[in-house]
């Protein structure tokens, strides 16, 4: 099993570029989640979407949308990009059976925006 | 909204020896869960340890154990035997049960010094 692999690793925009982040998982999981983070701030929700066809937004949604395309890949559009979304962006995925509902990560996308 | 302070930006430890990287939270909910979160330079996001809020007993994995002060809200990280591959940013993160996001705090730069 991959887990959760994000495309691209990395990206450079110009203001006012558009660009979709992708992200998959193959652990049949029902919840899916996209994280940015920046220098001192940790990491910080953007939007998830508890169960396929459902998505809400977290504490960043601010110049995001999001696509839950079905059960295994939820994407991240920037439609008009801006330097303060430069960062770090993580996907991560969890399940609602066991415990935990513990989220698996994927490896990041660095995004600069010039 | 919940929060998760970290209220050491930095630290460094001798190779073999301890450190206690703390972590404390906000929340009026009685059923939910803690974690501690390891970013090695790599990026990738690696669960050290969890805690549940219902259980009394500390939780342990190998050198990595946790002191869960819930009165308090202080979930600290304890490294016994540090080595140098514990060098890493370390991440506290709080969740409600059940499928829902996680919440982290701003981390800690753990340097372990040969």
């Amino acid at each position: 099993n991959a887990g959760v692999t994000q495309t691209p690793k990395f990206q450079v925009l110009k203001t006012g570029q558009s660009m979709t982040l992708q992200c998959a998982q193959d652990m049949n999981h029902n919840s899916m989640y996209w994280y940015r983070q920046d220098p001192g701030m940790g990491l910080r929700l953007i939007y998830y979407s508890a169960s396929e066809g459902t998505t809400d937004k977290g504490e960043v949604p601010n110049g995001y949308n999001v696509s839950r395309l079905n059960k295994r890949e939820f994407s991240l559009r920037l439609e008009s990009a801006a330097p303060s979304q430069t960062s770090v962006y993580f996907c991560a995925s969890s399940n609602l059976a066991g415990e935990w509902n513990e989220q698996f990560f994927g490896p990041g996308t660095r995004l600069t925006v010039l | 909204a919940q929060t998760v302070t970290q209220s050491q930006p930095e630290m460094s430890v001798q190779e073999a020896e301890t450190v206690t990287l703390s972590c404390t939270y906000d929340t009026s909910e009685n059923n939910y869960y803690l974690f501690w979160y390891k970013q090695p330079p790599s990026r990738q996001m690696i669960l050290v340890i969890r805690q549940e809020a219902y259980k009394q007993q500390n939780a342990t994995e190998n050198r990595f154990s946790v002191n869960f002060q819930k009165a308090a809200k202080s979930f600290s990280l304890k490294i016994s035997d540090s080595q140098l591959g514990d060098t890493a940013m370390y991440f506290c993160a709080f969740k409600w049960a059940g499928n829902t996001p996680l919440v982290f705090g701003k981390g800690t730069r753990l340097s372990v010094i040969a």
